[in-house]
């Protein structure tokens, strides 16, 4: 166990609607990542976030929006969804930046229908 | 653009053999993470080279960082079936981490 938490684990949902991903960083972290995994693409880094500021943008599409709240959450929002969104998204933590490790939660597997 | 190239992409090996994972990176970065991957699974962090000419060794796993050759390699030693999992190394460039497409390992008896 990493000491990440996603919820949830398993997202259905249909084109077109908006879903919230919920993202626990590790006690002590002040960092979060969000990823996206597909076969296609693979990784791809979409943002990050540092003590409640955005501190770097990957491919994250305009449909998707991030925040990090005051006590460290972060959450993860995808609207108009296409078939194309369905994927495994991941949230890493770090205490800093990129000098320390990264810790992975256990994602959210979203499904497009 | 960073690139970050893993080859071979698919690796079968047999038990108790031995083979090295190559990771390229197409810009200067002192920052090199190897992560483990079991099906439908998180990733899990397996090594973190923070410098030139870094080596880390967990098991029958090492790892080593050449930034000068922007190369980091990955050697399994007598590998067993519980290696069989899907390897990524990712570089560090200013805050995020790039990874590679991943090499899928599968160790076979």
């Amino acid at each position: 166990d990493s000491g990440v938490t996603q919820t949830p684990k398993h997202l259905i949902t249909a084109t077109g609607q908006r879903v919230t991903l919920r993202c626990s960083p590790r006690s002590g972290d002040l960092s979060v990542y969000w990823y996206q995994q597909s076969l296609d693409q693979g990784l791809q880094f979409l943002i990050q976030y540092y003590n409640g500021e955005e501190r770097a943008k990957g491919n994250i599409l305009e449909r998707f929006s991030a925040q990090q709240f005051p006590d460290l959450h972060s959450e993860l929002n995808l609207s108009s969804l296409e078939l194309g969104d369905s994927a495994l998204y991941f949230c890493a933590s770090s205490y800093r930046g990129l000098n320390t490790e990264a810790f992975f939660g256990q994602g959210t597997r979203l499904t497009v229908v | 653009e960073l690139k970050v190239e893993q080859n071979p992409l698919f690796l079968s090996m047999q038990e108790g053999k031995n083979y090295t994972i190559y990771c390229n990176y197409s810009t200067t970065s002192d920052r090199l993470y190897w992560y483990r991957q079991d099906p439908g699974k998180s990733l899990e962090s397996l090594f973190v080279l923070l410098s030139n000419g870094a080596v880390k060794q967990e098991g029958r796993l090492m790892a080593s960082l050449d930034t000068k050759a922007r190369l980091s390699t990955l050697h399994i030693t007598a590998a067993v079936h519980d290696l069989s999992a899907t390897y990524f190394c990712a570089v560090g460039l200013i805050y995020a981490l790039n990874f590679g497409k991943g090499t899928s390992l599968l160790v076979t008896p």
